[in-house]
């Protein structure tokens, strides 16, 4: 099975940068995705990791550690926009996701 | 492109009462997912199809829930007498391949809200 631990809740001053965690214990893994999720909206794709290291999106960056069952988000500049959730969930190769209960980011001016 | 569309955005349904939810995927895309997902929760797997194969529906809560996909594109999701823990977020996703990397990204559609009475 898939356990997969998150904070819930940080606030952020707008051009701050912010880091969100993510641990997770798995029976299998096949890649660690990131999703943003704004209130009642889709949840929309961020990033994809399944090797160790930092994967750099522009103002967004993955981090993965496979022995350590740990990965973190990095909003770096952040933006009034960015107040959402941000998901983990990962994957062990039979498809489905698993995610975690979500992180709330609060942007503030 | 034109992203996972679904409908209808909103349904409340007095309880008892069955409802149907429509799921349109991404054009091209075989595989499909139904998450359901609770006020402050993260979307919890359901079902999946690969194309119109019901490969797993391990997660369905119970026979009330029921779900296809006859054509391999659009899929509908079937809750029978519906019951007030059913209330919540539904959500499909469709993503390209099945298999392993980022080709399994699912990308979702904004989901149904769902509140039974």
């Amino acid at each position: 099975g898939q356990n997969i631990d998150q904070p819930t809740e940080m606030t952020a001053t707008e051009g701050a940068i912010v880091q969100i965690n993510c641990t997770y214990q798995t029976s299998g893994f096949n890649g660690l995705f990131w999703y943003q999720q704004h209130a009642g909206e889709a949840p929309t794709f961020l990033s994809y990791n399944v090797l160790d290291g930092l994967e750099e999106k522009g103002r967004f960056s993955s981090f993965l550690s496979r022995s350590k069952g740990y990965s973190y988000l990095l909003l770096k500049e952040l933006q009034m926009k960015d107040s959402a959730s941000y998901l983990c969930a990962t994957t062990s190769g039979n498809n489905r996701l698993a995610f975690g209960k979500g992180n709330q980011v609060v942007v503030i001016p | 492109g034109a992203g996972v569309s679904q409908s209808p955005r909103y349904k409340v349904a007095k309880r008892g009462q069955d409802v149907a939810l429509r799921c349109d995927p991404i054009s091209g895309h075989v595989s499909l997912f139904w998450y359901q997902q609770a006020l402050g929760q993260g979307p919890e797997f359901l079902t999946y199809f690969q194309n119109e194969a019901q490969l797993d529906k391990s997660g369905l809560p119970s026979d009330r829930f029921f779900a296809e996909r006859p054509e391999g594109s659009v899929s509908t999701l079937k809750i029978q007498r519906t019951q007030q823990e059913d209330s919540a977020v539904y959500l499909c996703a469709s993503s390209l391949v099945p298999g392993q990397g980022a080709t399994e990204t699912q990308y979702f559609g904004p989901g149904t809200r769902l509140l039974v009475l």
